[in-house]
């Protein structure tokens, strides 16, 4: 089965710097990659998500790119706030079966204000 | 409009008792996941439900884990005899499946204690 790796597990910055967080992944045949963003008793939220016909894809401060050849995707986010502390999953699909989402285990991004 | 919901939102039951995690999916929405999210880690699929089809039960770690769903759209998650390993948050997702929408929105989860 597929298998997502997500690295840093914890990530610590100043206000307003970015944030990087990456990802990769096992099944070449996968083809869809979501990102969830969890806070505190809370269940996942989409914030953004790409698919493997695309290299970027851009929302306001938050940007995810993917390199299929390299079985790898980040995400990015500028100008950080305190209200983007949250811990980030990273996800892929292989669209065949139950459809279901691979996750990685998560990073826990800290902006300190 | 409403999300997903599920009930209850925490539960502490004693080990060897059976547990039913209850979710709502959103209104419309045909396709339906269950998955487990351990302390610190990442979520864990379990089981899957498109409609009216057999549901894809090959997340369920164990036969003490059951799930129905009855008239297409609410489910219920069993866990007969809980043992402490099973303490973790259910999520329970929810997704249009239909033209290419197939974005899951997630619950808030249950938290699921065993002492």
């Amino acid at each position: 089965g597929e298998n997502v790796e997500q690295h840093p597990s914890t990530l610590s910055v100043q206000e307003g710097d970015s944030a990087v967080i990456k990802c990769t992944y096992s099944d070449s045949a996968s083809n869809y990659f979501p990102w969830y963003k969890q806070e505190l008793g809370k269940g996942p939220q989409l914030i953004i998500d790409i698919r493997s016909n695309v290299g970027e894809k851009k929302d306001q401060r938050i940007a995810v790119t993917l390199n299929k050849t390299a079985k790898h995707f980040s995400l990015h986010i500028t100008e950080t706030q305190p209200e983007d502390s949250a811990v980030y999953f990273c996800a892929a699909r292989v669209q065949t079966g139950a459809n279901n989402l691979f996750f990685g285990t998560g990073t826990r991004l800290t902006v300190i204000p | 409009g409403a999300g997903v919901s599920q009930s209850p939102s925490n539960k502490v039951t004693e080990k060897g008792k059976d547990v039913e995690l209850r979710c709502d999916p959103i209104s419309g929405h045909t396709a339906l996941y269950w998955y487990r999210q351990s302390l610190g880690q990442g979520l864990e699929f379990l089981i899957y439900f498109q409609g009216n089809s057999a549901p894809d039960k090959s997340g369920l770690p164990s036969d003490r884990f059951s799930a129905e769903r009855t008239g297409g759209s609410v489910s219920t998650l069993t866990i007969q005899r809980t043992q402490q390993e099973d303490s973790a948050v259910y999520l329970c997702a929810s997704s249009l499946a239909l033209g290419g929408q197939d974005t899951q929105y997630f619950g808030p989860g249950t938290r699921l204690t065993v002492l």
